[in-house]
């Protein structure tokens, strides 16, 4: 079974342009999780997804992030315009359902804002 | 709230020598359950393990040890006779029954390097 995949697995960009990443989740997961990794930290959630809503995204910056989960499959989270902080992992998740259901994590997108 | 401290960040041990993980949580939740994952430099996080709130039983799993202590708040992760494959990032997380256990909290990573 394939994992969580994700892409790009590096970008680089320079501050003030748009950036996107994409997340493919295990096939039948209905929910999906968008986790922000800085450099020597742990992740923190930015947006969790039930099917093709959005459930919690209050850790979302949402003056210039944004996310989508059309047909509840495939997520894309948007940041524009990019920022020097923003360069960090972006890590994508899926579980069969909320709550205790296991996670499986993808191998992320390394951001980097010059 | 909730948090958790992972104070060691960064160890450096010799293959075979043994070694444990700190991890200290907060959290005012009665039901809550307890991760270790495991970043290796490919960036993906792998599951290692998951303890509930009510389960203080110590887990054994190959080289794996962890030790849940609930009344010192802690879930300590020992590995025996490390190996250069065990050199990682690993991470302890804490999931609440108020959150209704849909979002994990990481502590900031211990990097483990193991040395020939």
């Amino acid at each position: 079974e394939a994992g969580v995949v994700q892409s790009p697995r590096y970008k680089i960009i320079e501050k003030k342009q748009p950036v996107a990443f994409w997340c493919n989740p295990i096939s039948g997961h209905n929910t999906l999780y968008w986790y922000r990794q800085n450099l020597g930290q742990g992740p923190e959630l930015l947006i969790r997804y039930e099917n093709e809503e959005a459930v919690d995204d209050s850790q979302l910056p949402k003056d210039r992030f944004s996310a989508e989960r059309l047909k509840g499959v495939d997520s894309t989270l948007k940041i524009q315009p990019a920022e020097l902080g923003d360069s960090a992992v972006y890590l994508c998740a899926s579980s069969l359902g909320p709550g205790l259901y296991g996670y499986t994590f993808g191998s992320g997108t390394r951001l980097t804002v010059v | 709230a909730q948090k958790v401290t992972q104070a060691q960040t960064e160890i450096s041990v010799v293959e075979k020598e043994d070694v444990t993980l700190d991890c200290v949580y907060e959290t005012r939740d009665t039901t809550y359950y307890l991760f270790w994952y495991k970043q290796p430099p490919s960036g993906e996080l792998v599951f290692l393990i998951r303890r509930n709130s009510f389960d203080e039983q110590n887990e054994i799993s190959g080289r794996y040890s962890w030790n849940f202590q609930k009344s010192t708040s802690s879930f300590n992760f020992t590995i025996t006779a490390s190996q250069v494959v065990d050199s990682a990032v690993y991470f302890c997380a804490l999931s609440g029954v108020s959150g209704g256990y849909n979002k994990l909290i990481f502590g900031a990573g211990t990097r483990l390097a193991v040395h020939p």
